[in-house]
């Protein structure tokens, strides 16, 4: 199993600037994944943060938006740049085990 | 492409059972996840099925027939509690750590006295 602690829970932040998120496995793990939920919706994969090279982005979001940073085996930040209300969702970072998969507490982000 | 369906919403009496579906087209497959979800909260693990068949585990089965592209997540002697959002992911292939999951539209399940 895998343990991730998220952080902040919630934020509410002013269009135009950028929140950075957090997330610590207490293993090491090769991969680490972004998930966005918008209000009411199902969750939808932003990137896989691989460590030691840069993350692999889905269709529709782009690193200038999100950047991630991995420099660990363990730890992963996503950042939401120039924010506008449209990037008001709750944000989740996950690991992958053999038969599991495992989420942080989720971020709930809201943009004003 | 991913395409992963499920109903939208759903309503069950308590005591009940109610069946959700999740059907998948996907450009691979190794496995099936099915996530209990509750209003504000982080996904919750219920089951994974990789080979054909019923995985049970309590009140809650998950059935999964690879050539249809098709699971189901049974909930059994509803509670009230159960009401939620229940998500069906499927797992790219790949090895361990190393594989993506895409999700499903999500189910809201209502479950009423």
């Amino acid at each position: 199993s895998a343990v991730i602690s998220q952080k902040p829970s919630r934020d509410i932040c002013q269009r135009g600037t950028s929140l950075t998120i957090q997330c610590q496995v207490d293993s090491q793990v090769t991969m680490m994944f972004w998930y966005r939920q918008q209000p009411g919706q199902s969750l939808t994969l932003i990137a896989t943060a691989n460590q030691g090279s840069e993350a692999t982005y889905e269709s529709g979001f782009v690193i200038d938006k999100f950047p991630i940073s991995r420099p660990n085996l363990t730890f992963s930040t996503l950042t939401v740049s120039n924010m506008s209300p449209e990037d008001s969702s709750i944000y989740l970072c996950s690991v992958v085990g053999i038969t599991e998969a495992f989420f942080g507490q989720g971020t709930r982000l809201t943009v004003v | 492409g991913q395409n992963i369906d499920q109903p939208t919403e759903m309503t069950a009496t308590e005591g009940a059972i109610v069946q959700i579906n999740c059907t998948y087209q996907t450009s691979g497959f190794n496995g099936l996840f099915w996530y209990q979800q509750h209003a504000g909260e982080a996904p919750t693990f219920l089951s994974y099925n990789v080979l054909d068949g019923l995985e049970e585990k309590g009140r809650f089965s998950s059935f999964l027939s690879r050539s249809k592209g098709y699971s189901y997540l049974l909930l059994k002697e509803l509670q009230m509690k159960d009401s939620a959002s229940y998500l069906c992911a499927v797992r790219a292939p790949g090895t361990g750590t190393a594989s993506k999951l895409t999700f499903g539209t999500g189910t809201r399940l209502q479950v009423t006295l």
